[in-house]
């Protein structure tokens, strides 16, 4: 089975621009969530997604927003990139909570850095 | 607010000794917790979880210890390889599928 693909890996975006990361989850996968990791704030939340709806959020501001397509394919989307928003996003899948696990999954993620 | 935290930065150790990596959580809430090992250039791994109502979980050469008494957590690898080596995370998870991290651990192992 194959494991989360994101893309892209890598990205060099500049200032007030805005940026779109794809995550697509494992097979038979129906909740996706997504993290930004920096070596500051380590790993930390940003939302998650299940059957399209979102079902959690991370202490982000507004310009960070996601969604989930009937595909379980995900997009988070950054606007008004901001010199801090440089870091690796990871994207993790789960089967959701109605399987009764928590397991998730995570992807390669997306070097994003922003000049 | 919730946070998970680690007590050692860094661990160095022996090829073929054991390792034991520790996590305080606050949250006595959280009742899923697991362990993630991170290889550079990598997403997260897991490596085992354990739910609140244990206290004891074992897997391949790797041993997870729940004290929920002091909200403390150790991932425990016997035997260490230098394959390893790489930073190790705790994770909590409370109410819905959000998890929280640990600040992590980096693991050297020396030949």
């Amino acid at each position: 089975k194959a494991g989360v693909t994101q893309t892209p890996r890598y990205l060099i975006k500049t200032r007030g621009q805005q940026v779109t990361l794809s995550c697509s989850p494992i097979s038979g996968h129906r909740s996706v969530s997504w993290y930004q990791q920096t070596p500051g704030q380590g790993l930390q939340f940003l939302f998650e997604y299940f059957s399209e709806t979102q079902r959690n959020k991370g202490n982000f501001p507004g310009r960070f927003s996601g969604r989930q397509f009937s595909n379980s394919r995900s997009e988070m989307n950054v606007s008004t990139l901001e010199l801090g928003d440089s870091a690796l996003y990871l994207c993790a899948s789960s089967t959701g909570p109605t399987q009764g696990t928590y397991e998730q999954y995570f992807g390669p993620g997306t070097r994003l850095t922003v000049t | 607010g919730e946070s998970v935290g680690l007590h050692l930065p860094t661990l160095s150790v022996q090829e073929g000794d054991n390792s034991i990596i520790n996590c305080a959580y606050s949250n006595s809430a959280s009742d899923y917790f697991i362990w993630y090992k991170q290889e550079s250039g990598k997403g997260p791994q897991f490596i085992i979880d354990i739910r609140s109502n244990m206290d004891k979980r074992q897997g391949q050469r790797v041993t997870v210890l729940l004290n929920k008494t002091v909200k403390h957590l150790s991932l425990q690898i016997a035997a260490t390889q230098p394959g390893d080596s790489a930073v190790y995370f705790c994770a909590e998870k409370a109410a819905g599928n959000k998890l929280t991290f640990g600040g992590g651990t980096r693991v050297l192992v020396k030949p």
